[in-house]
C-alpha cells in the first residue's frame, strides 16, 4: 500500500484554467504538507496543515488554496494557472510528536502551456 | 529566508568509490534529515539525526549531525550504480519546532560509472 499517494501524476493544462491535485496518506499522521520543486530541483514548502488547521502558508499566491477535509487528506486547488506555476508538486506527511520526518508522495508534474 | 548550502552540487564517480557530501546552515538546526530522490519519484528518507554529534548509519550510508548544530554530512561507501540520484539534506530550525517545516538544501546529483 502506498503511504502518501497523490493524483494525478501528470497534469498538462492551459493558462487560465483551474486545476486540483489530491493527496491522501494512510500513515496515521496528523500533519500534511505541500512542497513545490522547481526546474532546478529546489524544494520549498508551500503549506502545512495539522489536524485540518492551516499552520504554514509560505507567502504563496492566493490563487493556490489548500483544503483539508480530514487529517488524512490535503488537496491543492490552483486558480487561473500561469506559466510560472509549472513545477512538480509534492505532498508529504509527518507525525506531530516533535520529530520532523516527512514522508513524500510521488509528485505531480504540472505543465502549464 | 533560511537557506542550506549543500555541496557538492554534482558528483561523477566510479563504482566502488566512496562519496561525501555536506550541508551547512547559518542558523542552528535541531533536526537534520537526508533524502534521496530518483527520477520521477518523490524524496525518500535515508537517515534522520536529532542530536548534536550524533552519528547514524543505514547500510553503506553514514550521516552525522555536526556539533555546532549548523552542519551535517552524508557518506556513501563503496558506491554502486543504484546509488545514482539526487541527495537532499533537510533541516528543521529551533524556530520551526512547532510547525514541522523543513528547509531543503539544493541537492547533490550523484552519477556512478559502472
Amino acid at each position: 500500500d502506498t503511504a502518501v499517494s497523490q493524483t494525478p501524476k501528470y497534469l498538462v493544462t492551459q493558462m487560465g484554467n483551474d486545476k486540483s491535485i489530491k493527496c491522501e496518506q494512510n500513515l496515521g499522521h496528523d500533519t500534511m504538507y505541500w512542497y513545490k520543486q522547481d526546474s532546478k530541483k529546489f524544494l520549498k514548502i508551500m503549506f502545512s496543515y495539522n489536524n485540518k488547521e492551516l499552520i504554514i502558508n509560505e507567502t504563496v499566491p492566493n490563487r493556490f488554496s489548500p483544503k483539508s477535509p480530514d487529517k488524512a487528506h490535503l488537496n491543492l486547488h490552483i486558480n487561473s494557472l500561469e506559466l510560472g506555476d509549472s513545477a512538480v508538486y509534492f505532498c508529504a506527511s509527518s507525525s506531530w510528536n516533535g520529530y520532523a520526518e516527512a514522508f513524500f508522495g510521488q509528485g505531480t508534474r504540472l505543465t502549464v502551456v | 529566508g533560511q537557506q542550506l548550502n549543500q555541496s557538492p552540487q554534482s558528483m561523477f564517480i566510479q563504482e566502488g568509490e566512496d562519496v561525501s557530501m555536506n550541508c551547512t546552515s547559518s542558523s542552528i538546526f535541531n533536526t537534520w534529515l537526508w533524502y534521496k530522490q530518483d527520477p520521477g519519484e518523490g524524496p525518500v528518507l535515508l537517515i534522520a539525526l536529532y542530536k548534536a554529534g550524533e552519528l547514524t548509519s543505514n547500510g553503506r550510508l553514514t550521516a552525522q549531525f555536526g556539533i555546532t548544530r549548523k552542519d551535517s554530512f552524508l557518506n556513501i561507501s563503496a558506491s554502486i550504480p543504484s546509488d545514482v540520484g539526487i541527495y537532499f539534506c533537510a533541516g528543521r530550525s529551533e524556530g520551526s519546532s512547532n510547525t514541522g517545516k523543513l528547509i531543503f538544501g539544493q541537492g547533490t546529483t550523484l552519477q556512478v560509472k559502472p
